[in-house]
């Protein structure tokens, strides 16, 4: 069974901090996508990694995939209220498996 | 386009009643799941669906049966609710011609057992 470990569980800064949240296996997955979920709502895809070591931007976001695709972090410079919600990451293992391994997510309160 | 919509939002049961949660999603998608988000156990997969006229269990079917008659809808059923199914139910899609199985998310459905 493919697990995907996030850490940390909750994440609690000021308006203006940087932050590191991180998604980990001993799993490859053959990619990697990263969901925001706000309060309320169902999770909204920010971005896909398919390639080992690869890094996404989104604006303030940077998403970078492990060079093993084992792991993947997400970074977000300059925090924002509007970036509060849980981070949910969740892996494909490739072929025609139609189902994702979802992580259990990091939340994030941004306080302004 | 509207995406993935889910009815009802909320729903309040009494132990042993039934309901029929929908989700339906206007981008064609092939694949659909229902999950269940509950504080510390991330999502969980219960059912999915391939293709119309297809279902099959996921992570937690237990209590749950599903249907897909038509390509855009997908309906989670509970026969005899239990305090243990409340939960918020979501729905998801994806494209098959996707590499990656990347989901679109409805809502959410609120639902309490009592």
């Amino acid at each position: 069974t493919q697990l995907l470990e996030q850490s940390p569980q909750f994440l609690s800064i000021q308006e203006g901090e940087n932050l590191t949240v991180y998604c980990n296996s001993s799993s490859v997955f053959s990619s990697l996508q990263w969901y925001r979920q706000e309060p309320g709502e169902g999770p909204v895809l920010l971005v896909t990694v398919v390639t080992g070591g690869e890094v996404k931007k989104l604006k303030r976001l940077t998403f970078q995939f492990g060079d093993a695709r084992k792991d993947s972090s997400l970074h977000i410079t300059a925090a924002q209220p509007g970036d509060t919600g849980l981070y949910l990451c969740a892996g494909h293992s490739g072929g025609s498996n139609y189902k994702l391994t979802f992580g259990k997510g990091t939340l994030l309160t941004v306080n302004p | 386009n509207a995406g993935v919509t889910q009815t009802p939002k909320f729903r309040v049961l009494k132990t042993g009643q039934s309901m029929t949660l929908l989700c339906a999603q206007d981008m064609n998608h092939e694949y659909m799941y229902w999950y269940r988000q509950d504080p510390g156990m991330g999502l969980r997969l219960i059912h999915y669906s391939v293709g119309e006229g297809t279902t099959a269990k996921g992570e937690v079917p237990d209590g749950y049966n599903v249907s897909r008659l038509k390509k855009q809808n997908f309906l989670l059923g509970l026969e005899s609710a239990a305090p243990s199914q409340t939960s918020v139910y979501f729905c998801a899609s994806s494209l098959a011609d996707s590499k990656n199985y990347e989901q679109y998310f409805g809502p959410g459905t609120r639902l309490t057992v009592t």
